[in-house]
């Protein structure tokens, strides 16, 4: 969806590289919520944001949201192959109905 | 374990003809969602139901048909009006009593159509 876009659209990093990957809605954003997939699976729920400036953390994914600039970002630090996959991110822009509308998604390889 | 149950993984259908996907769930959530989902495009909402016995058109259900007679099913028809029904398909659902509840995602389905 154009409404939402990610960036970058791939990315290859070194085993132990931490990397950013970003999110930013044309919209007001109700909720941000990021999600994993591996290929020719359905998607894992990794983390949810609600309020601006709000950052959570589970093991070593880190994801802030911007509210201002309608924008999140999600860290990975010292990366490892289990974190390759396609991340998504989604969001809510119709005030709570959990209609959500997704980015492209981010393309991670992680290389030993 | 509570979770949602997409059938078939693969699915192969000539032109022409109508195939039903299914999709259930047992974590009792009221809302309903169908995704579909083509290479380098992110998710888009077919389906979605808050409700049963009541459902909604998403950003892109011309071609698509769907029931919600039962709160663990939602099953999805794409007729053959649909033009480009080859992709793959995902099913979710979510708790509606809570506002902004996360989507749990079943693990797709896989549509060819040749």
């Amino acid at each position: 969806s154009q409404e939402l876009e990610q960036s970058p659209q791939s990315l290859i990093v070194q085993e132990g590289k931490n990397l950013t990957i970003n999110c930013t809605s044309s919209k007001t954003l109700y909720g941000l919520y990021w999600y994993k997939q591996k290929y020719g699976e359905g998607l894992i729920f990794l983390m949810m944001l609600q309020k601006g400036g709000e950052e959570k953390s589970h093991e070593k994914i880190t994801a802030k949201l911007d509210e201002k600039k309608q924008q999140s970002s999600l860290h990975i630090t010292a990366s490892q192959p289990s974190h390759a996959g396609i991340y998504l991110c989604g969001a809510d822009l119709s005030g709570g109905y959990n209609k959500l509308i997704f980015g492209a998604g981010t393309r991670l390889a992680v290389h030993p | 374990d509570g979770g949602i149950t997409q059938s078939p993984k693969y699915l192969f259908r000539k032109e022409g003809q109508n195939v039903t996907l299914s999709c259930e769930q047992n974590l009792n959530h009221d809302a309903m969602y169908w995704y579909r989902q083509d290479p380098g495009q992110g998710l888009r909402l077919i389906y979605y139901s808050q409700i049963v016995n009541d459902f909604q058109k998403g950003d892109i259900a011309e071609g698509y048909s769907v029931s919600r007679e039962k709160k663990e099913s939602f099953p999805l028809t794409v007729t053959s009006a649909q033009k480009n029904p080859t992709a793959f398909y995902l099913c979710a659902s979510s708790d509606r009593g809570t506002r902004n509840s996360p989507l749990h995602f079943g693990n797709g389905t896989r549509l060819t159509v040749t």
